[in-house]
């Protein structure tokens, strides 16, 4: 099955620094990536998402890209600020199917 | 927010007891999911079904039981549970085309607790 390694666990900024986190899977034919997150005692909440035609995408402070060939994908969050403190989930699927990484918790100090 | 929504909440429970955890999900999608999410682990899917018909099962012991009436409901019937079966269970739902996979949606979660 779907294996998925996502790094840091946990990353502290200060408000205004750039944070990314990196996520890398094993199944080449997996063709979606979303990226979630998760504020405490909140449910996870799609913020981003991307497909395998597409290298980059971004919203605003957000982008994602996608490396197909090193199987590797990364959230890129610009001029963070403390309401971006969260646990972030990368997810990869080839169908139906969602496989999760463990999460990265941010911490944006003031 | 009102795309999925579970009940209860919260609910606490001893090993001997019976209960259900319910979620529906007013999005008109066709697949349904299960997922457990406990403390310092990924969220592990548990149940898949794909218009009302159960597709995965990720060795989920037997104590817990899915039911799927139709595309909008789903049931997780909780019984004999152990306390390490203590977690957050979330639901969530998603459009399922063909070779295409569309973003899943979350409800908020039942906070289970097992005495």
């Amino acid at each position: 099955g779907e294996n998925v390694e996502q790094h840091p666990s946990t990353l502290s900024v200060q408000e205004g620094d750039s944070a990314v986190i990196k996520c890398t899977y094993s199944d080449s034919a997996s063709n979606y990536f979303p990226w979630y997150k998760q504020e405490l005692g909140k449910r996870p909440q799609l913020i981003i998402d991307i497909r395998s035609n597409v290298g980059e995408k971004k919203d605003q402070r957000i982008a994602v890209t996608l490396n197909k060939t090193a199987k590797h994908f990364s959230l890129h969050i610009t001029e963070t600020q403390p309401e971006d403190s969260a646990v972030y989930f990368c997810a990869v699927s080839g169908y139906s199917t969602l496989t999760f990484g463990k999460g990265t918790m941010l911490l944006v100090s003031p | 927010e009102t795309g999925v929504t579970q009940t209860p909440r919260h609910l606490v429970m001893g090993m001997t007891n019976k209960k259900s955890l319910k979620c529906e999900q007013h999005l008109g999608h066709n697949a349904m999911y299960w997922y457990k999410q406990s403390a310092k682990k990924p969220l592990e899917l548990m149940f898949v079904y794909n218009f009302k018909e159960q597709t995965e099962n990720n060795s989920v012991p037997s104590r817990f039981s899915p039911e799927c009436p139709n595309s909008s409901h789903l049931f997780l019937h909780l019984h004999t549970l152990q306390p390490e079966d203590s977690a957050l269970y979330l639901c969530a739902s998603s459009q399922v085309r063909e070779a295409q996979t569309d973003t899943q949606y979350f409800g908020p979660g039942t906070r289970l607790t097992v005495l």
